[in-house]
């Protein structure tokens, strides 16, 4: 069964303090890897996406990589705007369909 | 350029009785994706459309369904509503069916009493 495995479930970082969050995966052929990140009160807000392994793609103080069986998000030197949920999501080869998650809620201290 | 839009923003209903969201997409996309969201669970796929049709569905019950009209907007509706039902329910578009990152709305919440 296809299923998305996020760890650790709640992370808080002091302001400057470089993480990574992970996201396994179980997938029988993966199409894609996606990251969003949420806010309380709104919808996911896409971030990357991932075909295959050893790609990386960086968006400001984020950087998203992609393994066979996992992928991470590291956040440097992190800002207590970027506090907020990071949802990872697989989608399997043969459906457009996205399996989720559930996240990492992620708190930055100034 | 608009963001998709959700209708309504809250909801209350009562057991037993039937709802519809709705959901207008980015404009020019013309696929649409429903996802339940529960603090258990997270995000669940519900179904998706394309060009008024449905190509996937979600291990939800037929009391969940949905339509997609001629203009790429989408509604679903559930049915006999259960304690159970109570979520966030979130509405995604995308250009097309594939690989691409959805934009989601802002969702419906949806509280069953």
């Amino acid at each position: 069964e296809d299923q998305v495995t996020q760890s650790p479930e709640a992370l808080r970082l002091q302001e400057g303090e470089s993480s990574s969050l992970n996201c396994s995966y179980t997938v029988s052929g993966l199409r894609g890897l996606f990251w969003y990140r949420q806010d309380p009160g709104k919808g996911p807000e896409f971030l990357f996406t991932l075909y295959s392994a050893g790609e990386e793609k960086e968006k400001e103080r984020l950087k998203a990589t992609l393994t066979k069986k996992e992928s991470f998000l590291h956040i440097t030197a992190p800002k207590p705007e970027d506090s907020a949920t990071y949802l990872c999501a697989v989608q399997a080869t043969g459906t457009y369909k996205y399996i989720f998650g559930t996240g990492t809620r992620l708190k930055v201290l100034a | 350029k608009a963001g998709v839009t959700q209708t309504p923003r809250y909801l209350i209903k009562t057991r037993g009785q039937q709802v519809t969201l709705s959901c207008s997409p980015i404009s020019g996309h013309r696929s649409v994706s429903w996802y339940q969201q529960t603090p258990g669970q997270g995000l669940q796929f519900l179904f998706e459309y394309f060009s008024e049709t449905q190509r996937n569905k979600g291990n939800f019950p037929g009391r969940f369904s949905g339509r997609q009209f001629s203009n790429s907007r989408s509604e679903m509706n559930v049915s006999t509503l259960e304690l159970g039902d109570s979520a966030l329910y979130l509405c995604a578009s995308s250009p097309a069916p594939g690989s691409y990152g959805y934009t989601f709305g802002s969702g419906t919440r949806l509280t069953v009493v």
